[in-house]
């Protein structure tokens, strides 16, 4: 049974434009939750988390939104540039010590048009 | 420059066909990870390593095997290579999950 689920496979959207994506999970306990950004041919890079605490964490462009009643989070990303075309992966984390772990969706592929 | 260095890059193998998945970190990182990520499935764990010396199953251990050499390397082993097992692995290392992954590069596998 899938814990964090990115039901959306893809979103595209206009250069200058807000991105918005999506992740949903299912394990109320989870501690921490990440976003992750990967290239084709090239490993995940770490992008930005939020606490369970939290119900908002900026970076720039990028904004995580966090609703725990709805247990649902999102990545907003303002404005959108070509170069934030990637696929992008939400993970949780339940701590647990040394033997803590992330959790990921399956991904999301964004396209920004020029 | 630091990081993870997976070897090799890409790897063609016949089913029955053994190798080793290559993994070293230099970020004196405790916990290590092996997952791999098929179309429309995401990022699966494998196994991990929460420090030097232990290894646990992760999500789709099943016809793996893993080995923390010491702090640096983590290698991931196929005993027997499957079709099944056609995939892009990727390895990482961790000072403690909510500092972020860093991941390596990916080796592409195929099983013919």
């Amino acid at each position: 049974d899938q814990q964090v689920k990115q039901n959306s496979p893809s979103l595209s959207v206009q250069e200058g434009r807000i991105s918005i994506l999506n992740c949903d999970y299912t394990n109320s306990m989870f501690d921490y939750f990440l976003w992750y950004k990967k290239y084709p041919a090239e490993g995940p890079t770490f992008l930005i988390s939020i606490s369970s605490i939290k119900d908002k964490n900026e970076d720039g462009r990028f904004t995580v939104f966090l609703n725990k009643s709805a247990k649902h989070l999102s990545l907003h990303i303002v404005p959108s540039q070509p170069g934030d075309s990637a696929v992008y992966f939400c993970a949780a984390i339940l701590l647990d010590g040394a033997n803590s772990k992330l959790t990921f969706g399956k991904g999301i592929t964004l396209s920004v048009r020029p | 420059n630091a990081g993870v260095t997976q070897t090799p890059k890409f790897q063609v193998l016949k089913t029955g066909q053994s190798m080793t998945l290559q993994c070293a970190q230099d970020m004196n990182h405790n916990s290590m990870y092996w997952y791999r990520q098929d179309p429309g499935m995401g990022l699966r764990l494998i196994y991990y390593s929460a420090s030097e010396g232990t290894t646990d199953k992760g999500e789709v251990p099943n016809g793996y095997n893993v080995s923390r050499l010491n702090k640096r390397e983590f290698s991931l082993r196929l005993e027997s290579a499957a079709p099944s097992q056609t995939s892009v692995y990727f390895c990482a290392s961790s000072a403690g999950a909510v500092y972020g992954y860093t991941f390596g590069s990916g080796t592409r596998l195929t099983v013919v």
